[in-house]
C-alpha cells in the first residue's frame, strides 16, 4: 500500500519569508515517481515538479526548490522569498509504475500575507 | 502538457437528480481518471476510463453510481447519479502524460441542494 502524509495542515508566512511543506511517502515499490501539485482559490491542480526515485539530485526553479532524500522518504518543497500569489493549497503525490493512479498527501494550506 | 477543458465549470443540482460531466483533452491519451474531491479534502481516485474498455472503479465507487463513457482518445464524461447533498465536490479529469506525470483539467464545482 502507497501512502502520503502531509503533516502540516495550514502555514502562514509573511511576505517575502522563505516556507518550507513536508512530504513523507511510504511505498514498497522500488520505482516510484513523486509530484508536487499547486491548487489555487480557483480549484484546478497545477503540476510544479515530478521526481522519480532513482534521481536524488535536489531541484531549483526559480523561487521553488525540491530536497529529496530516500533515506528519510521525504519530498520537501521550499518557496523562497514567498509571495501573496504562492497562496494555495500544495499536495504533495506518489505513483509508482504498476499502479499508475496517483496516491495524494492531504495537502497543506499556504497563505501568504502581505 | 495536454490542454484538458471540462463542462460545466460549475453547477448547481437538485437532489436525487443527474449530473454529467465532460473531459476533453487536445490530445489522444491512453488513459484518462476522474478524481473526486470533497470540500476541505484532498483528492480521491474515483476510476480509471481506457478507450475500449470499461472503467476500473476504485473501491468505494461504483458504476451505477458514478457511471463512466470512454468513447476515443480524447474524451470522456463521468455521470453522478441520483445525487445527494454528499455529493457536493469538485470532480476533476487528469490524463496520463510523459513518466506518469497526471495533467488535470480545471474541475467542475457540484453543489447538490
Amino acid at each position: 500500500a502507497q501512502k502520503v502524509t502531509q503533516a502540516q495542515t495550514e502555514i502562514s508566512v509573511v511576505e517575502k519569508e522563505d516556507v518550507t511543506l513536508d512530504c513523507v511517502y511510504e511505498t514498497r515499490d522500488t520505482t516510484y515517481y513523486l509530484f508536487w501539485y499547486k491548487q489555487p482559490p480557483s480549484g484546478e491542480l497545477v503540476f510544479l515538479i515530478r521526481r522519480n526515485s532513482f534521481d536524488e539530485q535536489n531541484e531549483i526553479s526559480g523561487r521553488y526548490s525540491w530536497n529529496f532524500q530516500k533515506s528519510t522518504s521525504s519530498f520537501n518543497f521550499t518557496i523562497t522569498a514567498s509571495q501573496v500569489v504562492d497562496s494555495a493549497v500544495y499536495f504533495c503525490a506518489l505513483t509508482t509504475g504498476s499502479a499508475r493512479q496517483l496516491t495524494f498527501g492531504s495537502g497543506t494550506q499556504l497563505t501568504v500575507l502581505p | 502538457s495536454a490542454v484538458i477543458s471540462q463542462k460545466p465549470s460549475r453547477d448547481i443540482c437538485q437532489r436525487g437528480t443527474s449530473l454529467t460531466i465532460q473531459c476533453q483533452v487536445d490530445s489522444q491519451v491512453t488513459m484518462m481518471f476522474w478524481y473526486r474531491q470533497q470540500p476541505g479534502q484532498s483528492l480521491t481516485l474515483i476510476a480509471t476510463a481506457n478507450q475500449g474498455s470499461e472503467a476500473t472503479y476504485e473501491s468505494g465507487f461504483v458504476i451505477d453510481k458514478f457511471p463512466i463513457s470512454r468513447p476515443n482518445l480524447t474524451f470522456s464524461t463521468l455521470t453522478v447519479s441520483n445525487m445527494s447533498p454528499e455529493d457536493s465536490s469538485i470532480y476533476l479529469c487528469s490524463v496520463d502524460g510523459l513518466r506518469l506525470t497526471q495533467y488535470f483539467g480545471p474541475g467542475t464545482r457540484l453543489t447538490v441542494l
